[in-house]
């Protein structure tokens, strides 16, 4: 599986936009960039992924280089309830299974 | 529509015993996953299970092995337990069709501490 690699750590003031980088050099042709994140004491919780176009839903936009090799995460106006830690993770559209390989993530605080 | 559930939420075992914890699926999901999460780190993929069987595995041992039910609940047994695996347990549920998958919805977790 190609790695990931995010910052340990960032902050954001709470209405400002958060943009989380993730570096993927080793990405496939096949292979999609999915966000996680990971609010304490809970699971996982999907958040967006994309293939090369960039994506938006109701929670952010991903935002993926043309050449593939690293994206961005937009939380567009961060609340408090955004801190979390957030994986960017790069996967196969299919394969014998589903498995997510997690790194250690991005954790973001977001302060008043 | 319910979420993934996991259960117990919170376990305590002592060394050498064994441990089986129970995952219910969200409805009309196949194929279940689980996850290892130890203090501070991402979780790690243990298992798969897809229609009953498993369908992949990470670098864990056979003392972690599980079951997966006709109506889609789970379970992950782990015989043996040692010190280091203390961690969260996180269940994974998604629709899988053969080769091709959608997102995975989590569980909160089970946290097992081993004494």
């Amino acid at each position: 599986d190609a790695k990931t690699t995010q910052p340990p750590s960032m902050d954001c003031a709470e209405g400002r936009a958060a943009n989380l980088p993730c570096n993927h050099s080793t990405i496939s042709g096949n292979e999609y960039v999915y966000w996680y994140r990971q609010i304490h004491s809970q699971g996982p919780q999907y958040i967006i992924h994309g293939l090369k176009n960039n994506e938006t839903n109701e929670m952010a936009s991903l935002i993926i280089t043309e050449d593939r090799k690293s994206s961005t995460l937009i939380l567009p106006h961060a609340t408090l309830r955004d801190t979390a830690v957030y994986y960017c993770i790069v996967r196969p559209s299919s394969g014998t299974a589903s498995k997510l390989t997690f790194g250690t993530g991005t954790r973001l605080q977001v302060t008043l | 529509e319910t979420g993934v559930t996991q259960s117990p939420t919170h376990l305590i075992k002592t060394r050498g015993q064994q441990v089986t914890l129970r995952c219910s699926s969200q409805s009309g999901h196949n194929t279940v996953s689980w996850y290892q999460q130890a203090l501070g780190q991402g979780p790690q993929f243990i298992f798969q299970y897809y229609r009953e069987e498993e369908n992949g595995r990470g670098n864990f041992p056979p003392r972690f092995s599980g079951l997966q039910f006709p109506n889609y609940s789970s379970e992950l047994n782990v015989n043996a337990l040692e010190l280091d695996d203390s961690a969260l347990y996180l269940c994974a549920s998604n629709i899988g069709h053969g080769g091709s998958y959608n997102e995975q919805f989590f569980g909160p977790g089970t946290r097992l501490t081993v004494l």
